[in-house]
């Protein structure tokens, strides 16, 4: 299996735009995870979805912010308008919920918004 | 509410020493716990994962350690090298199956 991936791995925004990122989970895989990691907060958890409902997006900053996970094969995340503070590293992740096998990250997306 | 906590946030040793982060969580209930490591702008990488019922797992020189009880866990890193140098980050996953992150132990390994 090639691992998570994610897409794009680097992207450059202004301010007001709207930024969507994409992940593959690994095949197999029934839990997706976006994170968001700054050096400010570390590593926060944004949504999770299991067997492709969102559970929990507690973590979600505000309505900007937006999830779907249409099948197994694939989430994204949406961020409509963008902002500077938005600018961070989002990592999405995969697992398979009750195993012992732990969790699967992509390399991440870098995001920039001027 | 589950909350991760790592000391020290950095560390700085010379090449061969043997080292050891610490890792604790406020709730005990957890799943299972796993440490990453992530080089600069790079992802996590996994280095052990270790099921609530285990008290250790040992990969090559590295071996983590569990104890549920007091909510502590250790990574034992033997004769270090500088290309262990990175940040070191321990995950429990609680029991709603989400996992927390503490923020990291940032490992610098002097030649």
């Amino acid at each position: 299996d090639a691992g998570v991936i994610q897409s794009p791995r680097h992207e450059v925004t202004e301010m007001g735009q709207e930024v969507t990122l994409r992940c593959k989970p690994i095949s197999g895989h029934n839990s997706l995870f976006w994170y968001r990691q700054t050096m400010m907060r570390g590593l926060e958890l944004l949504i999770y979805f299991n067997n492709n409902v969102p559970i929990d997006d507690s973590g979600m900053p505000e309505d900007r912010f937006s999830a779907k996970m249409p099948n197994a094969s694939f989430s994204t995340l949406k961020i409509q308008p963008s902002e500077p503070r938005d600018s961070a590293v989002y990592f999405c992740a995969s697992s398979y919920r009750g195993s012992h096998y732990g969790y699967t990250f992509g390399s991440g997306t870098r995001l920039t918004v001027v | 509410k589950q909350e991760v906590t790592q000391i020290p946030a950095a560390l700085s040793v010379p090449e061969g020493e043997n080292l050891v982060l610490n890792c604790s969580f406020t709730d005990s209930a957890i799943y299972n716990l796993q440490w990453f490591r992530q080089d600069p702008g790079k992802g996590l990488t996994s280095l052990l994962l270790i099921q609530s019922s285990q008290r250790e797992q040992t990969s090559g020189r590295l071996n983590a350690s569990l104890d549920k009880s007091s909510g502590r866990s250790t990574l034992y890193i033997a004769a270090s090298q500088p290309g262990d140098s990175a940040t070191y980050l321990c995950a429990v996953e609680d029991s709603s199956y989400k996992l927390i992150f503490g923020s990291g132990t940032r490992l610098l390994v002097r030649p």
